[in-house]
C-alpha cells in the first residue's frame, strides 16, 4: 500500500461526458503528479501541483484540468470525453525529502 | 530531457540474478538515475536511485558506470513477483517538483 488513494477505481462513461478523478496523497506530501497510461502511449506526464500551485505541465489536453485543494487532495477533470481518453490515470505524491514518488493504484476510465 | 535506452524485454530464471541495463549517454552532471517498476495492473513502484556511487537497498542494487553514461539494475535473486516492466529514468537535480519522464522500459519475464 503506497498510501496514495485514488477514486474511483473504475469508471465507464460515454463520449461527450465529463468525469472527475480524485487523488488523496500520502499524509503530509505536498506534491501531486498526474499521469495517463494508455496502451499505445505508455505513461505520460500530465500535470503537477505543489502545495496548491501548478508546478509543471506536460501533455495535458485543454479539455482536461486539475487542481489541488487546501487539504492537498487533487482532482483531475476530464471533459468532452473521446474514445481515445480511455486509459489508466495515475496519481503520485512526493514529500519534501525528494527522491521517491508514491503512486496510487490508478483510475481506469473507459469511454464508450 | 536526457533520454534513456533500455532493451524492450528480458527473460530470467527464478532464483537467479538479473542485470537490467540502461544507457543514458546524454546524462548531465546533476541528473539522478531512478528506477521504477510496474507490476501488472498496478501503479509504478520506486525501486532505487543514485547519482554517482553504487547503491543498495532491500529491493535491488544500482551499479553506475564511472562515466555515468550507463547503469545496471541488479536483482540479486529473481522471484516470480519480480516480473514487471522496469523503467530507467533520469531526474534533473532530484528536486521535488521535477517530474519523471517514463520511456518504454524493459519487460522482465521470470521463468519458474
Amino acid at each position: 500500500d503506497s498510501g496514495v488513494t485514488q477514486t474511483p477505481k473504475h469508471l465507464i462513461t460515454a463520449t461527450g461526458q465529463r468525469v472527475t478523478l480524485r487523488c488523496s496523497p500520502r499524509s503530509g506530501d505536498l506534491s501531486v503528479y498526474w499521469y495517463q497510461q494508455s496502451l499505445d502511449q505508455g505513461l505520460q506526464f500530465l500535470i503537477q501541483y505543489y502545495n496548491g500551485e501548478e508546478r509543471a505541465k506536460g501533455n495535458i489536453l485543454e479539455r482536461f484540468s486539475a487542481q489541488q485543494f487546501p487539504d492537498l487532495h487533487s482532482e483531475l477533470n476530464l471533459s468532452s470525453l473521446e474514445l481515445g481518453d480511455s486509459a489508466l490515470y495515475f496519481c503520485a505524491s512526493e514529500g519534501l525529502a525528494a527522491g521517491e514518488l508514491f503512486f496510487g493504484e490508478g483510475s481506469r476510465l473507459t469511454v464508450l | 530531457d536526457a533520454k534513456t535506452t533500455q532493451p524492450n524485454s528480458m527473460e530470467s530464471n527464478e532464483e537467479e540474478p538479473v542485470h537490467l541495463p540502461c544507457n543514458h549517454s546524454t546524462i548531465s552532471g546533476t541528473d539522478y538515475i531512478h528506477w521504477y517498476r510496474q507490476l501488472p495492473s498496478q501503479g509504478p513502484e520506486y525501486v532505487i536511485h543514485g547519482l554517482t556511487s553504487n547503491v543498495n537497498n532491500r529491493m535491488a542494487s544500482l551499479a553506475i558506470a564511472e562515466d555515468r553514461k550507463s547503469s545496471t539494475l541488479i536483482l540479486h535473486r529473481a522471484t516470480l513477483r519480480d516480473a514487471a516492466v522496469y523503467y530507467c529514468i533520469l531526474r534533473a537535480n532530484n528536486n521535488a517538483g521535477n517530474m519523471l519522464t517514463f520511456g518504454g522500459g524493459t519487460r522482465l519475464m521470470v521463468k519458474p
